[in-house]
């Protein structure tokens, strides 16, 4: 149980695109989702805290019109690059949490999206 | 910031024992420790996590120390596959609670 499927898995755009990240709880009701960055040789940096129904917050130094993120789902949330630049090219991975209720296993993991802009 | 401090790097022999460690000499007293792994290119895998006494699953074993300033991730038996980068992370448990990873460590398995 507790599977999260994130896609694409990779993608490759021209600068000035935008691109969408799907992120889908299959076999659980997620209330929140994250959406993390990681660059090369690097952990992952938090982005943002989307809950289902709401706006989403956005870490420090993280700009929301660029990356827009909808969660208006119980199962699904995407991230969506606008305008991408070539320093956007990251690895882009979602995760997903059941909520409160005694759900202790932490949060369950996307595959990550692997986006090069060109 | 993350609130854990992990050495960079460790080697470990298959077959035998890893032992990894974590200092966390701020945790609170509501703050949980988590155990995540991440093999290369790949989302976050979920290991273990415990509060106070120590704890052990099919994967592996988590020893916290009485004053739990301190932890250490025990992988019984390394395979090669176990190689990957281990993140030590506290958090309070709750759905909600965001997860801040640090740099975590990279475990090299050798044949």
């Amino acid at each position: 149980g507790a599977v999260v499927s994130q896609h694409p898995s990779w993608v490759i755009c021209k600068s000035g695109t935008s691109v969408k990240i799907e992120c889908r709880s299959l076999d659980f009701q997620a209330t929140t989702m994250f959406w993390y960055r990681q660059f090369p040789k690097q952990s992952l940096m938090l982005m943002a805290t989307s809950n289902e129904g709401s706006k989403a917050t956005y870490e420090q130094g993280v700009e929301k019109d660029k990356f827009l993120i909808n969660h208006a789902s119980l199962t699904l949330s995407t991230l969506t690059v606008t305008s991408a630049h070539p320093e956007d090219s990251s690895f882009y991975i979602c995760s997903a949490s059941r909520g409160t209720g005694g759900f202790g296993y932490g949060y369950t993991f996307g595959s990550g999206t692997r986006l090069t802009v060109v | 910031d993350a609130k854990t401090t992990q050495p960079p790097s460790m080697d470990c022999a298959e077959g035998r024992a890893a032992n990894l460690p974590c200092n966390h000499s701020t945790i609170s007293g509501n703050e949980y420790v988590y155990w995540y792994r991440q093999i290369h290119s790949q989302g976050p895998q979920y290991i273990i996590h415990g509060l106070k006494n120590n704890e052990t699953n099919e994967m592996a074993s988590l020893i916290i120390t009485e004053d739990r300033k301190s932890s250490t991730l025990i992988l019984p038996h390394a395979t090669l596959r176990d190689t990957a980068v281990y993140y030590c992370i506290v958090r309070l448990q709750g759905g909600s609670e965001k997860l801040v990873f640090g740099k975590g460590m990279k475990l090299t398995v050798n044949p």
